[in-house]
C-alpha cells in the first residue's frame, strides 16, 4: 500500500522567514495531493492541493510542488506569520475501487516565533 | 447544520461498553470517512463509504463497525470498547474521489 513519510517532524521559524515542509509517496498511482493544516484542538482544514498533471501551484503565500519522477512533493509558505502555526498534514490520494484513498502524513508542527 | 458535524464532541467510555459516533453533512457529498488520529501517527482511515448503502474497511478497522442506510448519515461504532481505542475520531465527507475533504470537528473519546 502508500507510503507518506513527512519530514521535519518539527518546525521553528522567525516571523517573516520561509518555511518549507517535505512529503515523499511511494504508490505510483497517487494523482491527487493535499496539504492540511490543523490548528490546536482543531479539525484539519486544506490549505492548497495539487493534481499528478501540474508541477507547481501557488496560492499567496502558499505554494505546492511536485515531482512525479521522484515521487515527492512539498509544502512552501513565505513570509511567515504567527498565525501560521500550526500542525500541517500532507496526504496523497489515488481512486481505489471506486473511492478516494488518502494517505497522511504523520504530520509537521510548525511554530512561528514573532 | 452547516457542512459536517460529529457527536459527542467528547466522551470518557468504560472498556466493554458499546458506543456509536455520529457523523452528519448537509453537502449531499457521496463520500464519507472514519479517520482516527493518534500524536505521531497522524490520520489513518478506519472506514470509508463510497454512496449510501455500500461502506468498505480503510486501514485501521477492527473494532469498528459503520453504516450508510443515507447519504447524510454515516455513524461508527465500536461494539466493546478497549483501551487502544482512546484517540480523536474525525468523520469526513467529500464530493467525489479526488476532491477535497472536509472534516468534522472532531470526538475525543477516552476508554478507561
Amino acid at each position: 500500500g502508500e507510503n507518506v513519510e513527512q519530514h521535519p517532524s518539527t518546525l521553528s521559524v522567525q516571523e517573516g522567514d520561509s518555511a518549507v515542509i517535505k512529503c515523499t509517496y511511494s504508490d505510483s498511482a497517487s494523482n491527487y495531493f493535499p496539504w492540511y493544516k490543523q490548528e490546536l484542538g482543531k479539525r484539519p482544514q486544506l490549505i492548497i492541493d495539487i493534481r499528478s498533471n501540474v508541477g507547481e501551484k501557488k496560492d499567496q503565500r502558499i505554494a505546492v510542488t511536485l515531482n512525479k519522477t521522484a515521487k515527492h512533493f512539498s509544502l512552501h509558505i513565505t513570509e511567515t506569520q504567527p498565525e501560521d502555526s500550526a500542525v500541517y498534514f500532507c496526504a496523497a490520494s489515488r481512486n481505489s475501487g471506486g473511492y478516494q484513498k488518502v494517505t497522511f502524513g504523520t504530520g509537521t508542527k510548525l511554530q512561528v516565533i514573532p | 447544520i452547516a457542512g459536517i458535524t460529529q457527536a459527542p464532541t467528547s466522551q470518557i467510555l468504560a472498556a466493554g461498553r458499546r458506543m456509536t459516533l455520529r457523523c452528519t453533512q448537509d453537502m449531499r457529498h457521496n463520500a464519507m470517512y472514519w479517520y482516527r488520529q493518534d500524536l505521531g501517527l497522524g490520520l489513518r482511515l478506519i472506514h470509508y463509504s463510497n454512496t449510501a448503502g455500500t461502506t468498505g474497511k480503510g486501514e485501521v478497522p477492527d473494532g469498528y463497525s459503520v453504516s450508510r442506510a443515507n447519504t447524510d448519515d454515516f455513524p461508527l461504532t465500536l461494539a466493546s470498547a478497549v483501551p487502544s481505542q482512546t484517540s480523536v475520531y474525525f468523520c469526513a465527507s467529500s464530493e467525489r474521489v479526488g476532491t477535497e475533504a472536509f472534516f468534522g470537528q472532531g470526538t475525543r473519546l477516552t476508554v478507561v
